[in-house]
Formats: C-alpha cells, structure tokens, sequence
C-alpha cells in the first residue's frame, strides 16, 4: 500500500524567500508522484508530476520537484515566493491497492499551507 | 473548457435526507472518481470508476453509492445523510486508467450535514 508524509501543516516564508514544502511516499512499487495546489474555495490544480523519466521535474508557476528514490522524497521548491503562491499544496501517490491491481485514486498527504508574508 | 463541472456547489441537508451529487466531464476521459476533503486529513477516495459501466470502492465508500450514467457523467449519492458525512466532495477524472494519469478536479461540492 502507498502512503505520503507531508511534513508540515504550515509554512511559512517571505516574499522572495526559498520555498520548500516536503513530501516523502512510502510504496512497494515504483510511484508515480503528484503535487497538486488548491487556492480557497476552488478544486486542485496539477503542478507537476513524475513518472521517472527525469528526476527533476519542472511544473508550473516556477514549481519544481526532485526525485531522490534513496531519500523515498519528492520536496517541492520555487526559488523565490510570490504573494500569489500562498494556497494549500497537496502531494500525492499513484499505484495499486484497495482493489490489488491497477491504478485507480491517487493517495494524499495531509497537505501544507503556504503562507507568503509580505 | 469547462473541464469537470460539479453539481450543487452548496447544500445543507437535515440528517436522514438523501441527495446526489453529480458530475460530469467534457474531456472525453475514461476513469472518474469522488473524494471526500476534510481539514487535517487530505482527500480521501470515495469510490471510483475505471471505464463506463464500472464502479469500485475505494478507501470510504460507506454510506455511498454511486452511478456512471454514461462516459461523461458520475454521481455519487448519500442515501440517508448523517452529520459525519459533512465534508467537501471532489469529483475528478483522468484520460485512462493508469499509474501516470493525473487527475483533474471540479470546485467541489460543499455539503453540511445538520
């Protein structure tokens, strides 16, 4: 069975700072990986995905996310925080369970809310 | 390009009443799934349908059914609401089944059991 680990409710950074939100899966076969975003009151919007063909994986917004299989980790960073970013970021799992074949649902996190102090 | 189109946005309902919530999509997507979000727990899959004329559960599909009328439309419905199912519903869908197909989410349904 897959499970992630967000570590974090909450985050929070300056306007211009680093951010990092880190999300580490647990699986018996090899993931695929999401991160999504949620801003208030609207439904989840894809940041970027893996699906091992490179471990650095580029998203939207200036998202982007390392794979490191030995660190069982997917963090996701931006180099430099904008007010627009402050929203709740969601990682997640793809693989089999429930059923015991096929991929079917995706497993979250708990997920972490950015919050962007001007 | 409405994408996934979910129906209310809102209810309330009194405990013991049924209601359905539908979805539907306009992608052309083969595989639809309902998630409950609650604060502090993530979303959780409700149940699930890979392809039309199929449906599974996934991890909390008591006191759920659900119903894929067709390839475009998936609804979910609580038979006789109880307050623990007040929550946040989230319909998705994703090309096709498979480990690597992202998901893409309605606005959600927010529905307040009292």
């Amino acid at each position: 069975a897959q499970s992630v680990t967000q570590l974090g409710s909450h985050v929070s950074v300056s306007e211009g700072a680093l951010v990092l939100l880190r999300c580490n899966y647990s699986s018996s076969v090899p993931p695929y990986l999401f991160w999504y975003v949620q801003y208030p009151n609207q439904g989840l919007q894809l940041l970027l995905k893996y699906t091992s063909a490179a471990t650095l994986v580029k998203g939207i917004n200036g998202f982007e996310a390392e794979f490191k299989k030995s660190e069982t980790s997917f963090h996701l960073t931006k180099p430099s925080a904008h007010m627009s970013d402050a929203a709740e970021y969601f990682c997640a799992v793809s693989g089999t369970f429930y059923s015991g074949g096929g991929a079917d649902g995706l497993t979250f996190g708990k997920g972490t809310h950015l919050i962007i102090q001007p | 390009n409405a994408g996934v189109t979910q129906t209310p946005k809102f209810q309330v309902l009194k405990t013991g009443q049924s209601m359905t919530l539908q979805c539907a999509q306009d992608m052309n997507h083969n595989s639809m799934y309902w998630y409950r979000q609650d604060p502090g727990m993530g979303l959780r899959l409700i149940y699930y349908s890979a392809s039309e004329g199929t449906t599974d559960k996934g991890e909390v599909p008591n006191g759920y059914n659900v119903s894929r009328l067709n390839k475009r439309e998936f609804s979910l419905r609580l038979e006789s609401a109880a307050p623990s199912q007040t929550s946040v519903y989230f319909c998705a869908s994703s090309e096709a089944r498979g480990y690597n197909q992202p998901q893409h989410f309605g606005d959600g349904t927010r529905l307040s059991i009292l």
